[in-house]
């Protein structure tokens, strides 16, 4: 299986700072065949499911604000929220979707 | 709109079974592949089972394999997961997922059901 790996856990976040979330995958999710990773990020807010935030590692989901973004390849990625809004405080998760699929175990951010 | 609404959790004791079902609408049903996630209580996700878009293709979890089933019925818009041999590991909440991606396998999931609850305890 792949295995997941996010850092930190958890992060506090002072309102309108960025807020940096790493995921590392323990095998490339990067498909030479048409340059794409199959990695994917989630927001879960507390009581909620999780919803899909970025795709393709980088590609943001119709909706989802622009203050979040997705960077990385192969086995290192990165969500970023350029401005911390007090609605961002949630779980985030990472996917890879190239074998299978499995989630890193999550990252707690709050409001500092 | 895209609905997702599972039913059919609740408290089962060790080794017994449970079914859930998961409605789906405002979708073509028959052109998705579907999945079921589950979440323990206060744990991160974990994927279960995932079932092809014309039921053809099964696959499981290495936890839960042999114990569980993944099924659809097109004709009713309904995805299904017979849990058998339950163990206490098992509690968690049961999310259905539908891939993003019309009959496709390898990609994230775009709508996700609210959840039903699954506590294993004697």
């Amino acid at each position: 299986d792949i295995v997941m790996t996010q850092s930190p856990d958890s992060l506090a976040v002072s309102l309108g700072e960025r807020a940096t979330i790493n995921c590392k995958s323990s095998q490339s999710v990067l498909y030479r065949s048409n340059n794409k990773s199959y990695l994917a990020w989630y927001q879960q807010k507390q009581g909620q499911p999780p919803k899909l935030l970025i795709h393709w590692a980088s590609t943001r989901e119709s909706g989802v604000p622009d203050r979040f973004s997705g960077s990385g390849s192969g086995t290192d990625f990165t969500l970023t929220i350029s401005s911390l809004q007090a609605e961002d405080v949630a779980v985030y998760y990472c996917q890879q979707y190239y074998r299978v699929w499995t989630f890193g175990q999550g990252t707690k951010v709050e409001i500092k | 709109q895209v609905q997702l609404v599972e039913s059919g959790g609740g408290v089962v004791q060790p080794g017994r079974s449970l079914r859930l079902s998961c409605a789906a609408s405002g979708f073509t049903f028959s052109s998705y592949a579907m999945h079921w996630v589950r979440q323990a209580p206060g744990k991160g996700l974990e994927w279960v089972a995932f079932i092809s878009y014309d039921g053809s293709n099964k696959v499981y979890a290495d936890s839960v394999k042999g114990r569980f089933t993944i099924s659809r019925d097109d004709s009713k818009n309904t995805l299904d997961l017979q849990m058998n041999s339950l163990r206490a590991e098992d509690t968690a909440v049961y999310y259905c997922a539908r891939s993003s991606v019309r009959f496709g396998v390898q990609t994230e999931w775009d709508y996700w059901g609210q959840g039903t609850l699954v506590t294993v305890s004697s």
